[in-house]
């Protein structure tokens, strides 16, 4: 079986410009979740959707992020106007449906490595 | 309070040294834990999860106590390959709501 699989994996790109990330989960995964990672802040949830519905999007920083799932094996991560800050490392994840009280684990993407200049 | 919390370390060992590190969580209604394990410019990848009876997988012993809302990750006779972040990851509110912690850094040196 196919990982998740994350687009693209490096991304350089000048302040002011949209970048797109692009995620496709593990076929059969209902659940599908976007992290950033930097050495500052750690791991931190963006968003998260269940059966391609927004559940959570606190963690979204600001208006400038935005996230759809269209359908069930594709996710969108855009940030426009890209700015400095927004360097890390981003991460999708996805996890199978449960009917249990209790999570299935998360299974991670290579990430995508994004430098704004 | 941080949502998840883990000592950043570094931990430094020499080989065969047993190692082991705690993570506290603030939502005494999680249900859900588990150990990732993280490469440098790597993507976290699951070590194991964490039940209520404490659980064992080879030199790797996980734990949880939930009156002190903390669980904890032992590694025994350690090796080079080790040598990694170690995540714990814990479910806040929604059952979805998998919030990490900031790692904590294991360097094994023979």
């Amino acid at each position: 079986d196919a990982g998740v699989i994350q687009s693209p994996r490096h991304e350089v790109t000048e302040m002011g410009q949209e970048v797109t990330l692009r995620c496709k989960p593990i076929s059969g995964h209902n659940s599908l979740f976007w992290y950033r990672q930097t050495m500052m802040r750690g791991l931190e949830l963006l968003i998260y959707f269940n059966n391609n519905v927004p559940i959570d999007d606190s963690g979204m920083p600001e208006d400038r992020f935005s996230a759809k799932m269209p359908n069930a094996s594709f996710s969108t991560l855009k940030i426009q106007p890209s700015e400095p800050r927004d360097s890390a490392v981003y991460f999708c994840a996805s996890s199978p449906e449960t009917d249990s009280a209790y999570n299935s684990p998360l299974h991670f993407g290579n990430g995508t490595r994004l430098t704004v200049t | 309070r941080k949502e998840v919390e883990q000592d950043p370390g570094p931990f430094n060992v020499p080989e065969g040294a047993t190692v082991a590190f705690n993570c506290t969580y603030s939502n005494s209604a999680s249900q859900s834990f588990f150990w990732y394990r993280q490469d440098c410019r790597k993507e976290p990848k699951l070590l194991m999860s964490v039940y209520s009876s404490g659980n064992e997988d080879g030199r790797f012993t996980a734990q949880l106590n939930r009156a002190s809302q903390y669980i904890s990750l032992l590694i025994r006779d350690s090796k080079l390959s080790d040598s990694a972040t170690y995540l714990c990851v814990v479910n806040i509110g929604y059952i979805d709501d998998m919030r990490f912690g900031a790692g904590t850094r294991l360097t094994v040196k023979p």
